[in-house]
């Protein structure tokens, strides 16, 4: 059973402060890496997707991805009260697009 | 920017009727997924679609589920005999490649 943990939170941030997110997977054979944003009563938005070990950057947003630990996060630089959201981490395995998500870790930037 | 729709917004149906879910994925995508989420919990994987048929399924999409491209532009999920546990945001995702998927707003379905 492929396992995608998140600490659900509230992760409290001051508006322009960097919010650090986290998420582990089960799954070693996991291949592609994905980070939604989801509003309340919205759907998920994708936000940054990672394939490689190491970092990628997208505006106040970066993924890394540590596959020897089978870990991946996001960065958020410059918070701001719109990024308040619920952050979810999704992966998919070899030979697979089927996408298992985590719980999600629910994020506040305080202003 | 493209984008795929989903009708209805929110559907309430009483339990052993059956429904139909609309999607209209990003026209130039190639795959197409249906994933759902009870309140308060995660999102998960029912099934998905490629170059006219399903292509995985997960336990959850079972003998009462079914899905369908009718034409050239949409996919629906249908659910023949509702029940209770049913009721949940049912999520449309199209993908041109199969890996990154673009989420529909969502159907809201209620079984009462």
């Amino acid at each position: 059973q492929k396992e995608v943990e998140q600490n659900s939170g509230p992760l409290s941030v001051p508006e322009g402060a960097i919010a650090s997110l986290n998420c582990t997977y089960s799954d070693r054979g996991s291949q592609s890496f994905f980070w939604y944003r989801q509003y309340s009563g919205k759907s998920p938005e994708l936000i940054m997707f990672i394939y490689s070990n190491g970092d990628k950057e997208d505006g106040r947003f970066t993924a890394q991805l540590n596959k020897a630990s089978q870990y991946v996060s996001l960065l958020i630089r410059d918070s701001q009260p719109s990024d308040s959201a619920t952050y979810l981490c999704a992966v998919s395995g070899a030979g697979s697009y089927q996408l298992t998500f985590g719980k999600g870790t629910k994020l506040s930037v305080i202003p | 920017e493209p984008e795929v729709t989903q009708t209805p917004s929110h559907q309430v149906t009483q339990m052993g009727q059956e429904v139909i879910l609309h999607c209209v994925p990003i026209s130039n995508h190639l795959y197409f997924y249906w994933y759902r989420q009870i309140l308060g919990q995660k999102v998960e994987f029912l099934v998905s679609f490629y170059n006219n048929e399903i292509s995985e399924k997960s336990e959850i999409f079972d003998d009462q589920f079914s899905v369908e491209r009718p034409d050239g532009s949409n996919f629906t999920l249908k659910i023949r005999s509702t029940k209770l546990e049913d009721s949940a945001m049912y999520f449309c995702a199209s993908s041109e490649e199969g890996d990154t998927q673009y989420f529909g707003p969502g159907t809201r379905l209620t079984v009462l």
